[in-house]
């Protein structure tokens, strides 16, 4: 059965530097997707990053990277140079091989320290 | 674009009332999905569509019911509320593959 989990219900870090928030997943799909999406106070999902399993390269957008260890199946969020409006709530996904059904982490709350 | 809309944005429920989620997307996109967001909780599949007329169900459909007639519309139907509904609604869109699914701004349903 697959199944996403983020074992880190709430993290500190300060202004500037960087934080990773951890991933790992389980699925016996030959393929996935895996994605990271923050949520903010106001509720909305907004999109971060993308990695696919078959993906040789990790995924990076901006000041956000994908840390991918397949064997490990782990999916590890980093963000570099973290800024307070990074403060929000931020969930771990993986789809299907068909991308017809997702599965969502239960989240980590990340709170920027100035 | 609109992007995803959804209808209504707030509403409380008696128990054993029925009401109807509405979602629509302006993206032409296939696949749409229903999720709930319990309090401190992710987001868990209730429905999916991967096209006008094909839904099928996700990790939690009891209580639920969709239609996919059109491209643009995925309405979500409760009947018979229960308290144990009370959750934050999310509808999605997406064209599949690795593109991301983009999400509507979500109703907040209280069954008391």
């Amino acid at each position: 059965a697959q199944k996403i989990t983020q074992t880190q219900p709430g993290m500190f870090v300060q202004e500037k530097e960087a934080v990773t928030l951890d991933c790992t997943y389980d699925t016996s799909d030959p393929s996935y997707g895996l994605f990271w999406y923050k949520q903010p106070s106001s509720g909305e999902m907004i999109f971060l990053i993308y990695q696919g399993s078959y993906d040789q390269q990790n995924a990076t957008e901006g000041r956000y990277s994908l840390n991918f260890q397949k064997a490990r199946k782990s999916a590890n969020l980093v963000i570099s140079a973290s800024q307070l409006g990074d403060s929000a709530m931020y969930f771990c996904a993986m789809s299907s091989y068909n991308f017809n059904k997702f599965y969502f982490g239960s989240g980590t709350k990340l709170n920027v320290k100035p | 674009n609109a992007g995803v809309t959804q209808t209504p944005k707030f509403r409380i429920l008696k128990i054993g009332q029925s009401m109807t989620l509405q979602c629509t997307q302006d993206m032409n996109h296939n696949y749409m999905y229903w999720y709930r967001q319990d309090p401190g909780m992710g987001l868990k599949l209730i429905y999916y569509s991967v096209g006008a007329g094909i839904t099928d169900k996700g990790e939690v459909p009891n209580g639920y019911n969709v239609s996919r007639s059109t491209t643009e519309d995925f309405p979500l139907r409760l009947e018979l509320a229960a308290p144990s509904q009370t959750s934050v609604y999310f509808c999605a869109s997406g064209s599949g593959g690795t593109d991301t699914q983009y999400f509507g701004p979500g109703t907040r349903l209280t069954v008391l």
